[in-house]
């Protein structure tokens, strides 16, 4: 069955600093993952995408992600926070591998201070 | 950019009443999603919606559940005699095929209060 977990309900940051939100997976297959980021009333908006080409994946706003199979993981990072970056991250698999379904993980609350 | 648009952004409906959900997917898009999120719970799938019939959906989605297409542009969620539970954010999402390299695009979601 498809999961995943997202290790950190909140992070918090100083901005100028690194980021890591970190998302394990769990898939009977080769699995398609994504990373969403959800602002203050609003929608769910995708930041980058992995779909068995290039383990790292570059998204949008710096961030990127590094598909590990051997640690079935998937975190996001970004160098360097900036204050807009405070945010509501979602790590979504593919339910199956049609693509027609996607679970996502409970969130991980990104604040970022100055 | 194209984007997924839905309304009412706020609905607030007394228990037991009907309510409809509207969604402008991309247009060119041919798949078609309603995902929901509780208020402090994460994100559920609800439903996906192709070639004018439902191609998968969650344990979710009952009986109290219908989606439409009535024409070309619009997608829209019927929740029959709503519950208090059903009080949630509604997001409609739309992707262009139904691979997983097809991301699906979201719109900014309903928010549904029940009464």
């Amino acid at each position: 069955a498809q999961s995943v977990t997202q290790l950190d309900s909140h992070v918090s940051v100083s901005e100028g600093t690194p980021v890591l939100l970190r998302c394990n997976y769990s898939s009977s297959y080769s699995p398609s993952l994504f990373w969403y980021v959800q602002h203050p009333n609003k929608g769910l908006q995708l930041l980058l995408k992995y779909t068995s080409a290039a383990t790292l994946v570059k998204g949008i706003n710096g961030f990127e992600a590094e598909f590990k199979k051997s640690e079935t993981s998937f975190h996001l990072t970004k160098p360097s926070a900036h204050m807009s970056d405070a945010a509501e991250y979602f790590c979504v698999v593919s339910l199956n591998q049609a693509g027609t379904a996607l679970i996502f993980g409970k969130g991980t609350t990104l604040s970022v201070s100055s | 950019e194209p984007e997924v648009t839905q309304t009412p952004s706020h609905q607030v409906t007394q228990m037991g009443q009907e309510v409809i959900l509207r969604c402008v997917p991309i247009s060119n898009h041919l798949y078609f999603y309603w995902y929901r999120q509780i208020l402090g719970q994460k994100v559920e799938f609800l439903v996906s919606f192709y070639n004018n019939e439902i191609s998968e959906k969650s344990e979710i989605f009952d009986d109290q559940f219908s989606v439409e297409r009535p024409d070309g542009s619009n997608f829209t969620l019927k929740i029959r005699s709503t519950k208090l539970e059903d009080s949630a954010m509604y997001f409609c999402a739309s992707s262009g095929e139904g691979g997983p390299n097809q991301p699906q695009h979201f719109g900014d979601g309903t928010r549904l209060s029940i009464l």
